[in-house]
């Protein structure tokens, strides 16, 4: 199966400007997520789909950071305007689990894309 | 509060030596604990997941809900092993809290 795709993968801005992340999660996989992953850190997840619906956006800096998942498959994530601890790598991933159905196979199980590198100049 | 501790950066072994990378969680559930492998310019990946009690690439690692651990281990060591390993906890909504991962280095 093809994997998570997420374009660009690396992108330089200026303080202020604004950038904008795409991924395309793998065929049928209900559940999308945006991780930020700082230089050094682990991931921490921005938010979290299901379907087209938003299941945890509670880390998200909602004064700066946007992302919508329109028709429940490709997903967009925005930052305007970007300041310079915004630099990191931006992961996308996708799980077939489906909220409330841990027990699933596969439900919790995430594919990563390859991320998109920010640098905030 | 969920979290999840890797309380070294980075391990580094010789080829053949045992390995332990060490996770350490919080979380007042009944939690679902996974490993996560990074190889050197490959994306993030599933290594293993407790509930599946399986061993990958050698790698075994046991949840034990009395010390809230759940450490990574390997009898031998391989080089082709050094990579960024990440700790991850699953929430009842699905959320992955990943830790700050260990930097396994095999050398020769």
């Amino acid at each position: 199966e093809a994997g998570v795709a997420q374009s660009p993968r690396y992108k330089i801005i200026e303080k202020r400007q604004s950038v904008a992340f795409w991924c395309n999660p793998i065929s049928g996989h209900a559940t999308l997520y945006w991780y930020q992953q700082i230089l050094g850190q682990g991931p921490k997840l921005l938010i979290q789909f299901q379907n087209n619906g938003v299941v945890d956006d509670s880390q998200l800096p909602k004064d700066r950071f946007s992302a919508e998942r329109l028709k429940g498959v490709d997903s967009t994530l925005k930052i305007q305007p970007a300041k310079l601890e915004d630099s990191a790598v931006y992961l996308c991933a996708s799980s077939s689990g489906q909220w409330g159905l841990a027990g699933v196979s596969g439900a919790n199980v995430l594919t990563f894309g390859a991320g998109s590198r920010l640098t905030v100049l | 509060a969920q979290r999840v501790t890797q309380p070294e950066k980075l391990l580094s072994v010789f080829k053949g030596a045992p390995v332990e990378l060490k996770c350490n969680y919080s979380y007042s559930g009944s939690p679902e604990l996974f490993w996560y492998v990074q190889y050197s310019r490959q994306r993030l990946q599933l290594l293993l997941r407790h509930i599946s009690r399986e061993s990958i690439k050698g790698f075994t690692a046991d949840l034990n809900k009395g010390e809230t651990s759940f450490h990574l281990k390997k009898p031998f060591a391989q080089e082709e092993d050094s990579a960024m390993y990440y700790c991850a906890l699953s929430s009842n909504t699905d959320k992955l809290i990943f830790g700050t991962g260990t930097r396994l280095q095999v050398f020769p």
